[in-house]
């Protein structure tokens, strides 16, 4: 079965505190991996998709890597403006026709 | 575009009720789908469309729900007979093909008293 797990599930930093979220997965063959922020009561905010082990995504702070069994996500010098929910989610090639399998999250806050 | 949108954003309703959900996605993409999360979870697929065609359903859809996508364009998720433990985030995606990223509406909260 085509699982997430994604660890931790808290991470508190102080401002410009460096870290990265792991992402691990087990599939039985990935199309792509999609890294997604969410605020509280919001839906999900798309920020990167990665679609082969070596591939890496920036966006700011934000860079995402991808190896055959994990991704991670490194937060370099962040502002409290990053406090979100980080989720992780993969497609397969498989049964599933494109839905996205998510993980639990990891709840990121950043104090000042 | 102003991307997906949801109505409405919240809803509480009485257990026994039915409820109706309405999503709209991006113009020009031909996928929808339709996701369920609850509190410290991550969003549960439901069921997804191509177009105007439902192609597949997950388990956690039981009878009471059924969606619908006439046209191709906006989409309805129905709950008949609504139960406590129907109260969740419900999440409409839309997305240009298989593979491509969803992009997500707001979501509509229901609370089932």
């Amino acid at each position: 079965e085509d699982q997430v797990t994604q660890s931790p599930e808290a991470l508190r930093l102080q401002e410009g505190e460096s870290s990265s979220l792991n992402c691990s997965y087990t599939v039985s063959g990935l199309r792509g991996l999609f890294w997604y922020r969410q605020d509280p009561g919001k839906g999900p905010e798309f920020l990167f998709t990665l679609y082969s082990a070596g591939e890496e995504k920036e966006k700011e702070r934000l860079k995402a890597t991808l190896t055959k069994k994990e991704s991670f996500l490194h937060i370099t010098a962040p502002k409290p403006e990053d406090s979100a929910t980080y989720l992780c989610a993969l497609t397969n090639y498989g049964g599933s026709q494109g839905n996205l399998i998510f993980g639990k999250g990891t709840k990121l806050s950043v104090k000042p | 575009d102003t991307g997906v949108s949801q109505n409405p954003r919240h809803k509480i309703t009485k257990r026994g009720q039915n409820v109706t959900f309405r999503c709209d996605p991006i113009s020009e993409h031909n996928r929808l789908y339709w996701y369920r999360q609850t509190l410290g979870q991550g969003p549960e697929f439901l069921t997804y469309f191509q177009n105007e065609a439902q192609l597949e359903k997950s388990r956690l859809l039981s009878d009471r729900f059924s969606a619908e996508r006439p046209k191709g364009s906006f989409s309805t998720l129905e709950i008949q007979r609504t139960e406590q433990g129907d109260s969740a985030m419900y999440l409409c995606a839309s997305s240009w093909d298989r593979g491509y990223e969803q992009y997500f509406g707001p979501g509509t909260r229901l609370t089932v008293t």
